[in-house]
């Protein structure tokens, strides 16, 4: 099966760093992605990392590890709105899985004043 | 607006009861997938359609089923409804690329009592 974990809830205060780390285990592997997901609303799309290596994308950066089966999300220069769910999910490819997305059980981010 | 569009927002039925839900993907997207996400729960994979065609099931009971007609919107029908049916379904549309995975619908927040 499949299996993909995080931790499930970090606190941080406001204008910090929070480390976000995700660790799967998949039967394929054709990319990884970040979603942000706010209580009760949608997921939307933060970062997405096929190769090894780091994505910065303003106060958000994304780094992949395919050898170790694992990522991090890295949040800067935290804000209050940033208090939400953060979902890492794996592509696992091929014309049989449709590029489905499987996610982890998502790691709430609780900032602090 | 993410461009997928879910009806309806919310949904209260009694136990036993058959709803169905659905799904526009966004302009020019051919995939949909269905997602349920319960109460502090990770999203769980339903179904996905692509073009019309069933590609790949997750874990979804006998009494769910889906279908995706030729102008390319999807419904979920959900029957014989049990309390633990209760969560947020999620509607994701994709185009194929690989890149920057699903857009997510607003969801349907289903209460079963």
């Amino acid at each position: 099966g499949q299996n993909i974990d995080q931790p499930t809830e970090m606190t941080a205060t406001e204008g910090a760093i929070v480390q976000i780390n995700c660790t799967y285990q998949t039967s394929g592997f054709n990319g990884l992605f970040w979603y942000q997901q706010h209580a009760g609303e949608a997921p939307t799309f933060l970062s997405y990392n096929v190769l090894d290596g780091l994505e910065e994308k303003g106060r958000f950066s994304s780094f992949l590890s395919r050898s170790k089966g694992y990522s991090y999300l890295l949040l800067k220069e935290l804000q209050m709105k940033d208090s939400a769910s953060y979902l890492c999910a794996v592509s696992l490819g091929g014309r049989a899985a449709g590029n489905k997305l499987t996610f982890g059980g998502g790691t709430r981010v609780l900032v602090k004043p | 607006d993410s461009g997928v569009t879910q009806t309806p927002k919310h949904l209260i039925t009694a136990t036993g009861q058959r709803v169905t839900l659905r799904c526009s993907p966004r302009s020019g997207d051919l995939s949909v997938y269905w997602y349920q996400q319960s109460l502090d729960q990770g999203l769980q994979f339903l179904i996905h359609y692509y073009n019309g065609e069933e590609r790949a099931k997750g874990n979804i009971l006998e009494r769910f089923s889906a279908q995706q007609f030729p102008d390319l919107h999807s419904e979920l029908n959900l029957s014989s409804l049990e309390l633990g049916d209760s969560a947020l379904y999620f509607c994701a549309s994709s185009s194929g690329g690989k890149d920057y995975g699903y857009t997510f619908g607003s969801g349907t927040r289903l209460t079963v009592v």
